[in-house]
């Protein structure tokens, strides 16, 4: 079955420092994996998504994802964390339904980020 | 830059009272969903929708859950006698047909409904 695990609930970093969120996916075929952000009170927006093709994916807010299937990985890094970053990050995996997709999504990071 | 709609923002109700969660999804969109996140837990499938039918839904989705598009825009979710385990933040998401020969399809999701049930 096709699964994604969020290795770490909470994270923090300094303002300006690297941001590393991990996420190993399970998988029979080639995924599709995306990674979403929640802000506090608000809906889910997407980041990134990695459909096939380039292994390193660029999102939105200066993120980036590496695929790397020899380690069924998917890791979320951005180079320098603004304070505005701190909310909760979800690895999501699309596996395919009765005529559609829908998503399965880890169990989310909490992104701290500290003055 | 079109989006999907969710009303009420945050709803409470009391335990047994059906409610009815309302969305709007993207206007050429063809495959609608909801999901669920009770606090502090993962955002879960409830069920899929195409066609005016449930393509699928997940063990969460019992009798007393319903879906319907009653109107070309809407999308709603019925709980019908909730329950205390029913408070979570519902969200509503919408895509368009499947991209071709391709794995996945894009959702967009709404803001979410805050079910509070007492």
């Amino acid at each position: 079955a096709q699964s994604v695990t969020q290795l770490d609930s909470h994270v923090s970093v300094s303002e300006g420092t690297p941001v590393l969120l991990r996420c190993n996916y399970s998988s029979s075929y080639s995924p599709s994996l995306f990674w979403y952000v929640q802000h506090p009170n608000k809906g889910l927006q997407l980041l990134l998504k990695y459909i096939s093709a380039a292994t390193l994916v660029k999102g939105i807010n200066g993120f980036e994802a590496e695929f790397k299937k020899s380690e069924t990985s998917f890791h979320l890094t951005k180079p320098s964390a603004h304070m505005s970053d701190a909310a909760e990050y979800f690895c999501v995996v699309s596996v395919p339904t009765s005529g559609t997709y829908k998503y399965i999504f880890g169990t989310g990071t909490r992104l701290k980020v500290l003055a | 830059e079109p989006e999907v709609t969710q009303t009420p923002s945050h709803q409470v109700t009391q335990m047994g009272q059906e409610v009815i969660l309302r969305c709007v999804p993207i206007s050429n969109h063809l495959y609608f969903y909801w999901y669920r996140q009770i606090l502090g837990q993962k955002v879960e499938f409830l069920v899929s929708f195409y066609n005016n039918e449930i393509s699928e839904k997940s063990e969460i989705f019992d009798d007393q859950f319903s879906v319907e598009r009653p109107d070309g825009s809407n999308f709603t979710l019925k709980i019908r006698s909730t329950k205390l385990e029913d408070s979570a933040m519902y969200f509503c998401a919408s895509s368009s047909v499947l991209v071709a020969g391709g794995s996945y399809n894009e959702q967009f999701f709404g803001p979410g409904t805050r079910l509070t049930v007492l």
